[in-house]
């Protein structure tokens, strides 16, 4: 069973970048695209960006070029960067596996991010 | 950008009822690129249907999906007490790659 856990700082501060790691357990991260979505409280579910295996990366325009993936075929791991948040950006961070090219079979449990001086 | 747009925004049914969510794009999809979830209360959400009719592996059979086009339905058979959720519809597009999600249907069981 494909297992996903999100490990990140718990705050960050406005204008600094969010920097979250996800390390996949039970599979290997080869071949698959690999994903990023967020929530913020009490509120839906919003795509942040995918990497595949490869490297290769593309994220949502509504981030702006702030969004940055990078892979670690060698340690299972895929991470994220998000530059310049703001409180807008606190919500709870997901990584989730993509095995098709269109939906979300295996997720991380989420990790809450906070802004916040 | 495809919009999707799920309705009711609410749904209060009583066990052993049968629950239809609707999620509806704002133009003409491809099925294999229709996908529904379930989230409940403080959980990650959970992968019910992929490519608009196709459960996924462990789902209940009393849950199908179904649709076309700009119309897609969830339907949830003889419901349970643990249905209680929120019910995401998601499309992927390819050119360039994007993944929307629908606003949510909460669903709750009397």
């Amino acid at each position: 069973q494909v297992q996903l856990q999100e490990s990140g700082p718990g705050l960050v501060k406005p204008s600094e970048t969010l920097s979250l790691t996800c390390t996949v357990s039970g599979g290997s991260i080869s071949n698959y695209y690999w994903t990023w979505i967020r929530q913020p409280a009490g509120k839906g579910l919003e795509w942040i960006g995918r990497i595949y295996s490869s490297g290769s990366s593309h994220w949502n325009p509504s981030f702006k070029n702030r969004v940055t993936m990078s892979v670690d075929t060698s340690k299972n791991q895929f991470s994220l960067k998000l530059s310049s948040v703001t409180a807008a950006d606190t919500a709870v961070y997901y990584c989730a596996r993509d095995p098709f090219r269109s939906s979300f079979d295996f997720w991380g449990q989420g990790t809450l991010v906070p802004v916040s001086s | 950008e495809i919009v999707l747009t799920q309705s009711p925004g609410t749904l209060s049914l009583s066990p052993g009822e049968r629950a239809t969510l609707s999620c509806r794009a704002s133009q003409s999809v491809d099925t294999k690129d229709l996908a529904w979830y379930q989230q409940k209360h403080g959980q990650a959400p959970r992968l019910l249907i992929q490519g608009a009719s196709s459960r996924a592996t462990g789902i209940a059979d009393r849950i199908s999906g179904s649709g076309t086009g700009t119309d897609f339905t969830l339907t949830i058979n003889r419901l349970e007490p643990q249905d209680s959720a929120v019910y995401y519809c998601q499309h992927y597009g390819s050119s360039p790659p994007m993944y929307t999600f629908g606003q949510g249907t909460k669903l709750e069981i009397k």
